[in-house]
């Protein structure tokens, strides 16, 4: 079993729409989680960075970590064209312990 | 600013040449990364630099030869790579090594035949 576990998908929704990605992991000791957009082609950007459990809200982009259920969640409201990209999870127990990827989700938001 | 940048962004190489990746960062950071990326798979860490010594090595072969001159710079020497070794090359930093929020540059994507 992977540590953390990702939809690939392709996941394909209307331009307007609610978009839900999601993590699972299995590590308990995991405290910092981290959600990165890719463009085709290009390095990941840094889109969210939330510390233990809790929401975190940043314009259309909402993150959410349950620690109990081992879940975190990335809201994108209002989805545009402009947001079609792959969409990583990251997260990492701290203390210099390197960062453990999902595998991405290949998000297209159709016009 | 919490831009990387890295040179140059694409790069062709016969198995028998040697060549070497720039990656820089002005943001202060004392934590810098290599990473390679396959096609549609997530970053794989390579190297990882912390106040310019290597402090982690993630079994890499040593036809891959990670340098960090200064805190802002970090290169990537290459040399008799494999045709397997294509991919998309990536470098973040982070203030520290405690400090979980790693910035990533817009990669070098190599080639090699």
């Amino acid at each position: 079993q992977k540590e953390v576990e990702q939809d690939p998908g392709p996941l394909s929704v209307p331009e307007g729409a609610i978009v839900s990605l999601n993590c699972t992991y299995s590590n308990s000791a995991f405290q910092y989680f981290m959600w990165y957009r890719q463009y085709s082609r290009k390095g990941p950007e840094l889109l969210m960075y939330t510390y233990s459990s809790g929401n975190k809200e940043d314009g259309r982009f909402t993150a959410q970590v349950d620690k109990s259920s081992k879940y975190i969640s990335l809201f994108i409201r209002d989805s545009q064209p402009s947001d079609s990209a792959t969409y990583l999870c990251a997260m990492s127990a701290g203390g210099a312990q390197k960062l453990v990827f999902g595998q991405g989700t290949r998000l297209t938001i159709n016009p | 600013d919490t831009e990387v940048t890295q040179t140059p962004k694409h790069l062709v190489m016969g198995m028998t040449n040697k060549k070497s990746l720039k990656c820089e960062q002005h943001m202060g950071h004392r934590a810098m990364y290599w990473y390679k990326q396959k096609a549609k798979k997530p970053p794989e860490l390579m190297f990882v630099y912390s106040y310019e010594k290597l402090s982690i090595n993630e079994s890499v072969p040593s036809r891959f030869s990670p340098e960090c001159p200064n805190s802002s710079l970090l290169n990537l020497h290459l040399h008799a790579l494999q045709p397997e070794d294509s991919a998309l090359y990536l470098c973040a930093s982070s203030r520290d090594r405690n400090q979980e929020t790693q910035y990533f540059g817009p990669g070098t994507r190599l080639l090699v035949l």
